[in-house]
């Protein structure tokens, strides 16, 4: 089955700055990967996701990039904001079940 | 528009006795999840099921029951609890299983003494 890696697994991260999370899996044919957002004590929320046919998908601070070749994908946050402080997961999936990163805890300090 | 709902949000049971963990989804959806979330382990899915009618066993299904009721509801059901299911559970729907949004509940924080 799937198995996807994610790290670091905490980042921290001054203000203004940008962070960077990366996953790697190992189905070549995974073709959907989500990433969530999940504040303390919430539910985890989709902030974005690409597609197998699609390289790079951005959403205003937040962008996606993704490998098919290496099998890795990245989450990529600019000019952090104390809001942006939260734990992210990483998600990966074919045609069968959606298998998620251990997650990564980002602190924005001011 | 409620979303996903699940009940109850915290319970404490003693090792040995039963539960069941009650969700509903008001979207329509076909696809519906029970995920487990330990520290630093992120999400693991127990049981799905793809549509009305059918459920399937996920990565951690030992120890769990579950019950598609119709369309709207998704049941999990812990017959004898243990500490080690001590745990934060989130039920989830999608449009369908493969490459749609997933949506999640609120949580039900479980611990088991």
């Amino acid at each position: 089955g799937e198995n996807v890696e994610q790290h670091p697994s905490t980042l921290s991260v001054q203000e203004g700055d940008s962070a960077v999370i990366k996953c790697t899996y190992s189905d070549s044919a995974s073709n959907y990967f989500p990433w969530y957002k999940q504040e303390l004590g919430k539910r985890p929320q989709l902030i974005i996701d690409i597609r197998s046919n699609v390289g790079e998908k951005k959403d205003q601070r937040i962008a996606v990039t993704l490998n098919k070749t290496a099998k890795h994908f990245s989450l990529h946050i600019t000019e952090t904001q104390p809001e942006d402080s939260a734990v992210y997961f990483c998600a990966a999936q074919d045609w069968g079940k959606l298998q998620f990163g251990a997650g990564t805890q980002v602190v924005v300090t001011p | 528009n409620a979303g996903v709902t699940q009940t109850p949000k915290f319970q404490v049971l003693k090792t040995g006795q039963s539960m069941t963990l009650q969700c509903a989804q008001d979207m329509n959806h076909n696809s519906m999840y029970w995920y487990r979330q330990d520290p630093g382990m992120g999400l693991r899915l127990i049981y799905y099921s793809a549509s009305e009618g059918t459920t399937d066993k996920g990565e951690v299904p030992n120890g769990y029951n579950v019950s598609r009721l119709n369309k709207r509801e998704f049941s999990l059901r812990l017959e004898s609890a243990a500490p080690s299911q001590t745990s934060v559970y989130f039920c989830a729907s999608s449009e369908a299983r493969a490459g749609n949004t997933i949506y999640f509940g609120e949580g039900s924080w479980l611990t088991v003494v």
